[in-house]
């Protein structure tokens, strides 16, 4: 167990819609950091977060967006859903950005 | 620009029969290579950090080595359970995220 925490586990919803997925960091951790997963594909940043303002951004698309909150929890917002969108989403957390990453259980996407 | 290359893409292997998995990299000023074991559908999960060329690390059946290009994580008489997929990453001076590798798939056959 890492310590990181994310909801829900599953998560199947249709085209179009609109979905929060939701992560708690490590006790102490200041950063997050989201990743897509495709099937049978390596991960993808999407975007990173340090005591709730935006560090640095990958290959997150318009459609997505993210915030950090004073509690240090954070939320990965996925609008306009499409099938490729399906995916497993990895929360990580590090204690600065420059040491290791711990990674949450993620979300698994199904869009259909 | 920052690059990671892990090979093989996939690697079988006798229970017993010791490898090695490779990561090269390119990376301007190493600020750490990180080593990760993920099973399917699950979180990587954390394995060692390495910052500096000649550094080694060992944790049961893995070592994991570093030299200024590459890294290798060495797997000494595997057992089953480590069948999973190995993931590399590196972060370097110019980016405050992970430059990730795709990963070796490891499948170690009773």
């Amino acid at each position: 167990d890492s310590g990181v925490t994310q909801t829900p586990k599953h998560l199947i919803t249709a085209t179009g819609q609109r979905v929060t997925l939701r992560c708690s960091p490590r006790s102490g951790d200041l950063s997050v950091y989201w990743y897509q997963q495709s099937l049978d594909q390596g991960l993808q940043f999407l975007i990173q977060y340090y005591n709730g303002e935006e560090r640095a951004k990958g290959n997150i698309l318009e459609r997505f967006s993210a915030q950090q909150f004073p509690d240090l929890h954070s939320e990965l917002n996925l609008s306009s859903l499409e099938l490729g969108d399906s995916a497993l989403y990895f929360c990580a957390s590090s204690v600065r950005g420059a040491y290791e990453q711990y990674f949450g259980p993620g979300t698994r996407l199904t869009v259909t | 620009e920052d690059q990671v290359t892990q090979s093989p893409e996939a690697l079988r292997l006798q229970e017993g029969e010791s490898s090695s998995l490779n990561c090269s990299y390119t990376v301007s000023g190493l600020r750490g290579l990180f080593w990760y074991r993920q099973d399917p559908g699950k979180g990587p999960e954390f394995l060692f950090t390495l910052y500096s060329a000649g550094e080694e690390k060992e944790k049961e059946r893995l070592k994991a080595t570093l030299t200024k290009k590459e890294s290798f994580l060495h797997i000494t008489a595997p057992k089953p359970e480590d069948s999973a997929t190995y993931l590399c990453a590196v972060q370097g001076d110019s980016n405050y995220q992970l430059i990730w590798g795709a990963g070796t798939k490891l499948i170690i056959k009773p």
